[in-house]
């Protein structure tokens, strides 16, 4: 059964630095998302991609983050200078219509 | 603006007992609504969703939730607890034409043999 992966399981990074979260999501998946999940709180939306762009963003997206698709099948968030807050599981998600989303495994972000 | 919120983060079952985790959602347009399970360090799996159709969904794992438009809810049952359905379970609703889910904040369930 086809999955969404994603790479690493666990980032450990120092403030300041610059993290790539990769993912792989499902192949004919036409839509693409970022969520994150601070440790014991809610899963939070981050941004939307489809059609080479961003299709919607939340407040937690600032200049600090950006998402790419550079080849066809990866689909990577990019933190610029990681803060301390910035720990978190971070997933990434694909859907081929609007109505239903799958998730990946997540990657841990740890920030020191 | 759509929200969720899910009563109780906790919830304790005997094994064999009913499961009854509760969703309540918020929502200006008719909402997709969705149920996910994490099991410990592993992602979300979408256990069932309810899409306009029946309002009466199943999903796996002998999982079902009924969604009330009167109520605005959305409670996901079992009829007989399982151990390996200990885990955090997500409800979480979208717009039929928007993008993003909104999470409620989990429920974690214990199962007690």
């Amino acid at each position: 059964e086809p999955e969404v992966t994603q790479t690493p399981s666990h980032q450990v990074t120092q403030m300041g630095q610059e993290v790539i979260l990769r993912c792989v999501p499902i192949s004919n998946h036409l839509y693409f998302y970022w969520y994150r999940q601070i440790l014991g709180q809610k899963v939070e939306f981050l941004v939307s991609f489809y059609n080479n762009e961003i299709s919607e963003k939340s407040e937690i997206f600032d200049d600090q983050f950006s998402v790419e698709r550079p080849d066809g099948s990866n689909f990577t968030l990019k933190i610029r200078s990681t803060k301390l807050e910035d720990s978190a599981m971070y997933f990434c998600a694909s859907s081929v219509t609007l109505a239903s989303q799958f998730f990946g495994p997540g990657t841990r972000l740890t920030v020191l | 603006a759509q929200s969720v919120t899910q009563l109780g983060s906790h919830v304790s079952v005997s094994e064999g007992a009913l499961v009854l985790l509760r969703c309540n959602y918020s929502s200006s347009v008719p909402p997709y609504l969705f149920w996910y399970v994490q099991y410990p360090n592993q992602g979300l799996q979408l256990l069932l969703k309810y899409t306009s159709a029946a309002t009466l969904v199943k999903g796996i794992n002998g999982f079902e939730a009924e969604f009330k438009k009167s109520e605005t809810s959305f409670h996901l049952t079992k009829p007989s607890a399982h151990m390996s359905d200990a885990a955090e379970y997500f409800c979480a609703v979208s717009e039929n034409t928007g993008n993003q889910f909104y999470f409620g904040t989990g429920t974690s369930l214990t199962v007690i043999p």
